[in-house]
Protein backbone atom coordinates (compact mmCIF):
# COMPACT_ATOMS: atom_id res chain seq x y z
CA UNK A 1 0.00 0.00 0.00
CA UNK A 2 1.20 3.35 -0.88
CA UNK A 3 -1.04 4.93 2.18
CA UNK A 4 -1.98 8.59 2.00
CA UNK A 5 0.00 10.52 -1.33
CA UNK A 6 -0.10 14.48 -1.39
CA UNK A 7 0.62 16.47 -4.72
CA UNK A 8 1.90 18.59 -4.97
CA UNK A 9 5.13 18.77 -2.32
CA UNK A 10 5.64 21.98 -2.97
CA UNK A 11 3.85 25.20 -4.55
CA UNK A 12 4.24 29.09 -4.96
CA UNK A 13 1.34 30.70 -5.59
CA UNK A 14 0.74 34.55 -6.64
CA UNK A 15 -2.40 36.29 -4.64
CA UNK A 16 -5.74 35.36 -6.34
CA UNK A 17 -4.80 32.47 -8.01
CA UNK A 18 -6.65 29.15 -7.37
CA UNK A 19 -5.49 25.81 -7.04
CA UNK A 20 -6.22 22.34 -6.00
CA UNK A 21 -4.38 20.47 -3.29
CA UNK A 22 -4.58 16.49 -4.44
CA UNK A 23 -5.02 13.99 -1.81
CA UNK A 24 -5.47 10.13 -2.18
CA UNK A 25 -5.15 6.71 -0.13
CA UNK A 26 -5.44 3.15 -0.95
CA UNK A 27 -6.20 2.02 2.58
CA UNK A 28 -10.02 2.27 2.19
CA UNK A 29 -10.54 4.39 4.79
CA UNK A 30 -13.97 6.11 5.63
CA UNK A 31 -12.71 9.35 7.43
CA UNK A 32 -9.94 11.54 5.88
CA UNK A 33 -9.04 15.35 7.15
CA UNK A 34 -7.68 18.57 5.50
CA UNK A 35 -4.80 20.59 8.14
CA UNK A 36 -2.74 23.04 8.08
CA UNK A 37 0.22 23.69 10.17
CA UNK A 38 1.84 27.08 10.55
CA UNK A 39 5.55 27.09 11.94
CA UNK A 40 5.79 26.55 15.28
CA UNK A 41 1.99 25.93 15.45
CA UNK A 42 -0.23 22.88 15.94
CA UNK A 43 -2.32 21.04 13.44
CA UNK A 44 -5.69 23.34 12.94
CA UNK A 45 -8.66 21.55 10.97
CA UNK A 46 -9.63 22.57 7.73
CA UNK A 47 -12.21 20.31 6.68
CA UNK A 48 -12.99 16.41 7.05
CA UNK A 49 -15.13 13.73 5.55
CA UNK A 50 -17.14 10.54 6.99
CA UNK A 51 -17.60 8.92 3.84
CA UNK A 52 -18.03 9.68 -0.03
CA UNK A 53 -20.30 12.75 -0.32
CA UNK A 54 -20.19 13.77 2.84
CA UNK A 55 -17.99 16.58 4.34
CA UNK A 56 -18.10 18.92 6.88
CA UNK A 57 -16.19 21.87 8.05
CA UNK A 58 -13.39 21.83 10.30
CA UNK A 59 -11.81 25.19 12.87
CA UNK A 60 -10.15 27.03 10.07
CA UNK A 61 -12.49 26.33 6.69
CA UNK A 62 -12.68 29.76 5.54
CA UNK A 63 -11.24 30.27 1.95
CA UNK A 64 -11.03 26.38 0.99
CA UNK A 65 -13.50 24.12 -0.37
CA UNK A 66 -13.40 20.22 -0.62
CA UNK A 67 -15.34 17.22 -2.90
CA UNK A 68 -15.41 13.74 -1.20
CA UNK A 69 -16.78 11.51 -4.64
CA UNK A 70 -14.83 8.60 -4.37
CA UNK A 71 -13.07 6.83 -1.04
CA UNK A 72 -10.03 7.52 -2.31
CA UNK A 73 -9.56 11.20 -3.17
CA UNK A 74 -10.21 13.70 -1.07
CA UNK A 75 -8.77 17.50 -2.98
CA UNK A 76 -8.72 20.75 -1.34
CA UNK A 77 -9.48 23.71 -3.31
CA UNK A 78 -8.36 26.55 -2.68
CA UNK A 79 -10.33 29.89 -5.07
CA UNK A 80 -8.38 33.15 -4.39
CA UNK A 81 -4.74 32.19 -2.62
CA UNK A 82 -4.34 34.72 -0.14
CA UNK A 83 -0.70 35.33 1.66
CA UNK A 84 -2.81 33.92 5.00
CA UNK A 85 -2.96 30.99 3.68
CA UNK A 86 0.84 30.19 3.20
CA UNK A 87 1.66 26.96 5.19
CA UNK A 88 2.09 23.19 5.13
CA UNK A 89 -0.98 21.31 4.44
CA UNK A 90 -1.52 17.90 5.51
CA UNK A 91 -3.68 14.97 4.21
CA UNK A 92 -4.59 12.33 7.00
CA UNK A 93 -7.00 9.06 6.75
CA UNK A 94 -8.48 6.52 9.16
CA UNK A 95 -10.37 3.45 9.00
CA UNK A 96 -13.83 4.87 10.77
CA UNK A 97 -15.04 1.18 11.08
CA UNK A 98 -14.46 0.08 14.47
CA UNK A 99 -16.36 2.04 16.36
CA UNK A 100 -13.37 2.39 18.25
CA UNK A 101 -11.23 5.62 18.81
CA UNK A 102 -8.05 5.04 16.24
CA UNK A 103 -4.82 6.52 14.82
CA UNK A 104 -4.97 8.86 12.13
CA UNK A 105 -1.78 8.09 8.77
CA UNK A 106 -0.81 11.05 7.22
CA UNK A 107 0.46 12.05 4.03
CA UNK A 108 3.93 13.67 3.43
CA UNK A 109 2.42 16.97 3.32
CA UNK A 110 2.14 20.03 0.54
CA UNK A 111 4.42 23.06 1.17
CA UNK A 112 2.34 25.91 -0.51
CA UNK A 113 3.49 29.62 -0.39
CA UNK A 114 1.42 32.67 -1.47
CA UNK A 115 3.26 35.75 -2.65
CA UNK B 1 -12.13 27.51 25.33
CA UNK B 2 -10.51 23.85 24.07
CA UNK B 3 -6.54 24.60 25.24
CA UNK B 4 -3.25 22.08 25.03
CA UNK B 5 -0.09 23.45 26.66
CA UNK B 6 3.44 21.88 25.70
CA UNK B 7 7.19 23.65 26.47
CA UNK B 8 7.99 25.06 23.03
CA UNK B 9 11.39 23.12 23.21
CA UNK B 10 13.90 20.85 25.46
CA UNK B 11 17.26 20.41 25.25
CA UNK B 12 18.57 16.68 26.60
CA UNK B 13 21.98 14.45 26.07
CA UNK B 14 22.61 11.51 24.60
CA UNK B 15 21.42 8.27 26.26
CA UNK B 16 19.76 10.20 29.10
CA UNK B 17 15.86 9.86 29.51
CA UNK B 18 13.56 13.11 28.81
CA UNK B 19 9.61 13.69 29.73
CA UNK B 20 7.56 15.89 27.67
CA UNK B 21 4.77 17.42 29.90
CA UNK B 22 1.39 18.06 27.85
CA UNK B 23 -1.97 19.88 30.12
CA UNK B 24 -5.24 20.17 28.29
CA UNK B 25 -8.93 21.69 28.44
CA UNK B 26 -11.14 20.13 25.95
CA UNK B 27 -14.52 19.79 25.58
CA UNK B 28 -14.97 16.01 26.35
CA UNK B 29 -11.79 13.54 26.50
CA UNK B 30 -11.46 10.55 24.29
CA UNK B 31 -7.96 9.75 24.40
CA UNK B 32 -5.06 11.27 24.07
CA UNK B 33 -2.44 10.93 21.24
CA UNK B 34 1.51 11.27 20.72
CA UNK B 35 2.82 11.87 17.74
CA UNK B 36 6.68 12.01 16.30
CA UNK B 37 6.51 14.48 13.86
CA UNK B 38 10.64 15.21 12.11
CA UNK B 39 11.47 18.33 10.21
CA UNK B 40 10.22 19.06 6.66
CA UNK B 41 8.17 15.39 7.10
CA UNK B 42 4.48 14.24 8.56
CA UNK B 43 3.14 13.86 11.90
CA UNK B 44 3.62 9.35 12.94
CA UNK B 45 2.03 7.93 15.64
CA UNK B 46 3.71 6.80 19.14
CA UNK B 47 1.20 6.38 21.62
CA UNK B 48 -2.34 6.43 22.70
CA UNK B 49 -3.67 6.47 26.56
CA UNK B 50 -7.79 7.18 27.24
CA UNK B 51 -7.01 5.39 30.92
CA UNK B 52 -5.32 6.74 33.67
CA UNK B 53 -1.93 5.34 33.82
CA UNK B 54 1.47 4.27 31.91
CA UNK B 55 1.29 2.88 28.62
CA UNK B 56 4.96 1.62 28.20
CA UNK B 57 6.24 0.65 24.11
CA UNK B 58 9.92 -0.18 24.12
CA UNK B 59 12.02 3.32 24.92
CA UNK B 60 8.43 5.05 24.63
CA UNK B 61 6.16 5.62 27.82
CA UNK B 62 3.26 7.90 27.93
CA UNK B 63 1.22 8.73 31.27
CA UNK B 64 -2.27 9.90 31.74
CA UNK B 65 -4.08 11.12 34.34
CA UNK B 66 -7.52 12.54 33.26
CA UNK B 67 -8.23 14.17 36.96
CA UNK B 68 -5.75 16.29 36.17
CA UNK B 69 -5.80 17.16 32.63
CA UNK B 70 -2.24 16.11 32.15
CA UNK B 71 0.11 13.47 29.87
CA UNK B 72 3.59 12.96 29.56
CA UNK B 73 5.50 10.91 27.02
CA UNK B 74 8.77 9.76 28.63
CA UNK B 75 11.84 8.67 26.35
CA UNK B 76 14.51 6.39 27.32
CA UNK B 77 17.85 5.79 26.15
CA UNK B 78 17.98 8.86 24.09
CA UNK B 79 19.20 8.30 20.81
CA UNK B 80 20.17 11.10 17.91
CA UNK B 81 17.42 10.34 15.90
CA UNK B 82 14.87 11.08 18.27
CA UNK B 83 15.68 14.78 17.50
CA UNK B 84 12.01 15.78 16.51
CA UNK B 85 8.73 17.41 17.60
CA UNK B 86 6.62 15.38 19.63
CA UNK B 87 3.10 16.56 19.44
CA UNK B 88 0.58 16.14 21.93
CA UNK B 89 -3.32 15.64 20.88
CA UNK B 90 -6.05 15.01 22.44
CA UNK B 91 -9.69 13.81 21.12
CA UNK B 92 -12.71 15.57 21.69
CA UNK B 93 -16.17 14.82 22.32
CA UNK B 94 -16.96 15.20 18.68
CA UNK B 95 -14.26 12.55 18.12
CA UNK B 96 -11.78 15.49 16.42
CA UNK B 97 -7.80 15.97 17.30
CA UNK B 98 -7.02 18.87 19.02
CA UNK B 99 -3.45 19.59 18.55
CA UNK B 100 -0.67 21.16 20.81
CA UNK B 101 1.76 23.75 19.17
CA UNK B 102 4.38 20.52 19.74
CA UNK B 103 7.77 20.30 21.45
CA UNK B 104 10.80 20.47 19.70
CA UNK B 105 13.53 17.77 20.96
CA UNK B 106 16.73 18.58 20.60
CA UNK B 107 19.32 15.62 21.92
CA UNK B 108 23.32 16.91 22.06
CA UNK B 109 25.84 14.31 21.92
Amino acid sequence: NAGVTQTPKFRILKIGQSMTLQCTQDMNHNYMYWYRQDPGMGLKLIYYSVGAGITDKGEVPNGYNVSRSTTEDFPLRLELAAPSQTSVYFCASRPGTSGEVETQYFGPGTRLLVL
Amino acid sequence: GQNIDQPTEMTATEGAIVQINCTYQTSGFNGLFWYQQHAGEAPTFLSYNVLDGLEEKGRFSSFLSRSKGYSYLLLKELQMKDSASYLCAVMDSNYQLIWGAGTKLIIKP
